[in-house]
C-alpha cells in the first residue's frame, strides 16, 4: 500500500493563480481530511469529507474549496491564491470504525504564494 | 480558540533522560488523545493514543499519562534518543462530532535529544 500521497510537494504561485492539491489514498478509507500548519500553530482543519460525494468545512474553510467524486481522492482547490495561504498542507485519512482512529497523514505539499 | 493546549514549546534533553510534554484540554466530550511525532519534512505519524477511561498507556519507551478529572494527559519518552530528535503533537477529537472525528491539535512541542 502506498498509503496517503500528495503532490506536488511544493509550488510557488503568484497572487490571484489557482491551483488544486492532489489527494489520494489506496486503503478504502471513508473519512478524508486537509489541514493545513503554519509555523508554531499545530495543524488546523480545512474541509474533511466522510465519504464519496459529502464533504464539509473545518475551521478555516475560507478560499477553499474540495470535492470527493472517489472514495480514493481529494482534492483541495484554491481558487485565488493569497499570501495568507502560504502554508503546508497535509491530507489525511482513517477508517470509518470503532477502535480504528488513527489518522493517516500524507508526506504534505509546501505552498508559497508571492 | 485553541481546544487543545500544548507545553512546553520546545525542549532539550540530554541522551538518556525523560522529556515530558503536557496538554490541557476543556471539551469534556473529546474520547480520543493520540500523540503524532514529526520529522523535518513529512507528515505526522501516530506514536500512541489513549482514551480516557485508562489513566495510563505504554508503548515501548513511550507513556501516556491522562488524568480525567483535570482534563489534562502529558506524553513521556523514556531513556530518550537523539532519533527521538522531532516535533510532537498531541490532539483530541470525539465520536459524533460535526467535523467527522477530526482531530484537534495542540501547536507542537520542539524536542531535541542531545548525545
Amino acid at each position: 500500500n502506498a498509503g496517503v500521497t500528495q503532490t506536488p510537494k511544493f509550488r510557488i504561485l503568484k497572487i490571484g493563480q489557482s491551483m488544486t492539491l492532489q489527494c489520494a489514498q489506496d486503503m478504502n478509507h471513508n473519512y478524508m481530511y486537509w489541514y493545513r500548519q503554519d509555523p508554531g500553530m499545530g495543524l488546523k482543519l480545512i474541509y474533511y469529507s466522510v465519504g464519496a460525494g459529502i464533504t464539509d468545512k473545518g475551521e478555516v474553510p475560507n478560499g477553499y474549496n474540495v470535492s470527493r467524486s472517489t472514495t480514493e481522492d481529494f482534492p483541495l482547490r484554491l481558487e485565488l491564491a493569497a499570501p495568507s495561504q502560504t502554508s503546508v498542507y497535509f491530507c489525511a485519512s482513517r477508517r470509518d470504525r470503532v477502535g480504528q482512529e488513527t489518522q493517516y497523514f500524507g508526506p504534505g505539499t509546501r505552498l508559497l504564494v508571492l | 480558540q485553541q481546544q487543545v493546549k500544548q507545553s512546553p514549546q520546545s525542549l532539550i534533553v540530554q541522551k538518556g533522560g525523560i522529556p515530558i510534554i503536557n496538554c490541557a484540554y476543556e471539551n469534556t466530550a473529546f474520547d480520543y488523545f493520540p500523540w503524532y511525532q514529526q520529522f523535518p519534512g513529512k507528515g505526522p505519524a501516530l506514536l500512541i493514543a489513549i482514551r480516557p477511561d485508562v489513566s495510563e498507556k505504554k508503548e515501548g519507551r513511550f507513556t501516556i499519562s491522562f488524568n480525567k478529572s483535570a482534563k489534562q494527559f502529558s506524553l513521556h519518552i523514556m531513556d530518550s534518543q537523539p532519533g527521538d530528535s522531532a516535533t510532537y503533537f498531541c490532539a483530541a477529537s470525539r465520536r459524533g462530532s460535526n467535523s467527522g472525528y477530526a482531530l484537534n491539535f495542540g501547536k507542537g512541542t520542539s524536542l531535541l535529544v542531545t548525545p
